[in-house]
C-alpha cells in the first residue's frame, strides 16, 4: 500500500512556461515533505521541503504547497529551464524516517 | 567536503556470491541509510544506522546486513546474492539545517547474473 504517490509517470512542458508536479499522501502522521531531484547516474539531490504546519514555501524559482486537508502537495517551477529535466521524488517523514513516491519524469521542451 | 561517496559504481555479481558495498561520509552524520530503487520504482529503506554501533531493520532488509564501526562508513553485505538484488543501491547521511533531509551518494548499480 503506497502511502506517497506520484500519479504521473512523466511530464513535458515547454521551456519558460510553469511545471506543476503533484503528490499525493495517505498517512497524516507525516510531518515533513521534501522534494529530490535526481539526474541519470547520479543520487536524489535535495531540492525544497516543507513543515506540515505551513501551507507554502519558497526558494527562487521553486514553490511547495500543502493541503493537509487533501493530503496533497504540489511542486512549482517557474520559469522552467532545460537544466530542470530529471526525475523529481517526493518523500514524506515520520518516525520511521523517509517514504518515498515513484517519482515523475519531468521534461522540458525547447 | 566530498560529501557521499559509493564504491563501486558498477558491479555484476553471479547468483550466489557476495559482496560489500561501501559507503561513507565526511560531515559527521549520525545518521546513515541504505536504499534500494528498481526500475519506475521509488526507494525503498533497506537498513538504517542512527549513530556508530546501532543498526536497524528499513523496509525490505532480506538479504542484507550491515555494520557500523564508525561515524564516516556504514558499509551494506549481500550474501548468497539473487536476481531479485539486481538493483541501484544509495547510500544516504542526514543533517544539515533542515530537518530530514539526506544527502545521497552516486549510486551502485548491481546486477546479478
Amino acid at each position: 500500500d503506497q502511502q506517497v504517490k506520484q500519479n504521473s509517470p512523466s511530464l513535458s512542458v515547454q521551456e519558460g512556461r510553469i511545471s506543476i508536479l503533484n503528490c499525493d499522501y495517505t498517512n497524516s502522521m507525516f510531518d515533513y515533505f521534501l522534494w529530490y531531484k535526481k539526474y541519470p547516474a547520479e543520487g536524489p539531490t535535495f531540492l525544497i521541503s516543507i513543515s506540515s504546519i505551513k501551507d507554502k514555501n519558497e526558494d527562487g524559482r521553486f514553490t511547495v504547497f500543502l493541503n493537509k486537508s487533501a493530503k496533497h502537495l504540489s511542486l512549482h517551477i517557474v520559469p522552467s529551464q532545460p537544466g530542470d529535466s530529471a526525475v523529481y521524488f517526493c518523500a514524506a517523514s515520520d518516525s520511521d524516517g523517509l517514504t518515498f513516491g515513484k517519482g515523475t519524469h519531468l521534461i522540458i521542451q525547447p | 567536503n566530498a560529501g557521499v561517496t559509493q564504491t563501486p559504481k558498477f558491479r555484476i555479481l553471479k547468483i550466489g556470491q557476495s559482496m560489500t558495498l561501501q559507503c561513507t561520509q565526511d560531515m559527521n552524520h549520525n545518521y546513515m541509510y541504505w536504499y534500494r530503487q528498481d526500475p519506475g520504482m521509488g526507494l525503498k529503506l533497506i537498513y538504517y544506522s542512527v549513530g556508530a554501533g546501532i543498526t536497524d531493520k528499513g523496509e525490505v532488509p532480506n538479504g542484507y546486513n550491515v555494520s557500523r564501526s564508525t561515524t564516516e562508513d556504514f558499509p551494506l553485505r549481500l550474501e548468497l546474492a539473487a536476481p531479485s538484488q539486481t538493483s541501484v543501491y544509495f547510500c544516504a547521511s542526514r543533517g544539515g539545517s533542515v530537518p530530514d533531509t539526506q544527502y545521497f551518494g552516486p549510486g551502485t548499480r548491481l546486477t546479478v547474473l
